[in-house]
């Protein structure tokens, strides 16, 4: 069965250090692999997307990931962490046939 | 501003109530859905709807009845809920249905049910 794994339930990192947050998943095909950022009182906003070609792709505010095949893994990376970053973020998969699997997210705290 | 909205905000109702969750997107999508949202577990995925046809339904219990009039409304009818249905309960719309396309969130619907 589909599954997304995030291990960190919770990360505090300082302002202006680097950040990676790590997503793992289980799917038999190619998968269509999301990061999605959520901040308190909103809905989901989508922060990068891979379906094929470049396993690094860039997203919105400074965010980027890397797709790594052989270790299942689709990790979420930020050179310099702003305060504004801190945020619920969520990895997910979307499949042929309507479905869509979610990890159970990564709280993000920044500290000055 | 996503281009989703969502009423009402918070939403406080009885076992024995019935109660409606509005979704309405102004993103010119043919496809929504219905998430529930609770704490320390992932996002669930309840309802699909394409072209104003469900075509998903993941085991969701009776007691959740969506109703899609057209592609810009989504609904989520409530009624004799039990207070684990108690989450914060999220629509979303896109493009279309296949897997590689970006979903756009509104911001929830927080359901308490006592």
């Amino acid at each position: 069965a589909q599954s997304v794994t995030q291990p960190d339930i919770h990360i505090t990192v300082s302002e202006g250090a680097s950040l990676e947050l790590r997503c793992n998943y289980s799917y038999g095909a190619t998968p269509y692999l999301f990061w999605y950022v959520q901040s308190p009182g909103q809905g989901l906003q989508l922060l990068l997307k891979y379906f094929s070609g470049d396993t690094l792709v860039q997203g919105i505010k400074g965010f980027e990931a890397e797709f790594k095949r052989s270790q299942s893994s689709f990790n979420l990376r930020k050179p310099s962490v702003h305060w504004s970053d801190a945020a619920e973020y969520f990895c997910a998969v979307g499949s042929t046939g309507n479905q869509f699997y979610f990890g159970t997210g990564t709280s993000l705290t920044v500290i000055p | 501003e996503t281009g989703v909205t969502q009423t009402p905000r918070h939403l406080v109702m009885g076992m024995t109530n019935k109660k409606s969750l509005k979704c309405e997107q102004h993103l010119g999508h043919n496809a929504m859905y219905w998430y529930k949202q609770s704490a320390k577990k992932p996002l669930e995925l309840m309802f699909v709807y394409s072209l104003e046809e469900r075509v998903e339904n993941n085991s969701v219990p009776s007691r959740f009845s969506p109703e899609c009039p057209n592609s810009s409304h989504l609904f989520l009818h409530l009624h004799t809920l039990q207070p684990e249905d108690s989450a914060l309960y999220l629509c979303a719309s896109s493009q279309d249905s296949e897997g590689f396309r970006e979903q756009y969130f509104g911001p929830g619907t927080r359901l308490t049910v006592t």
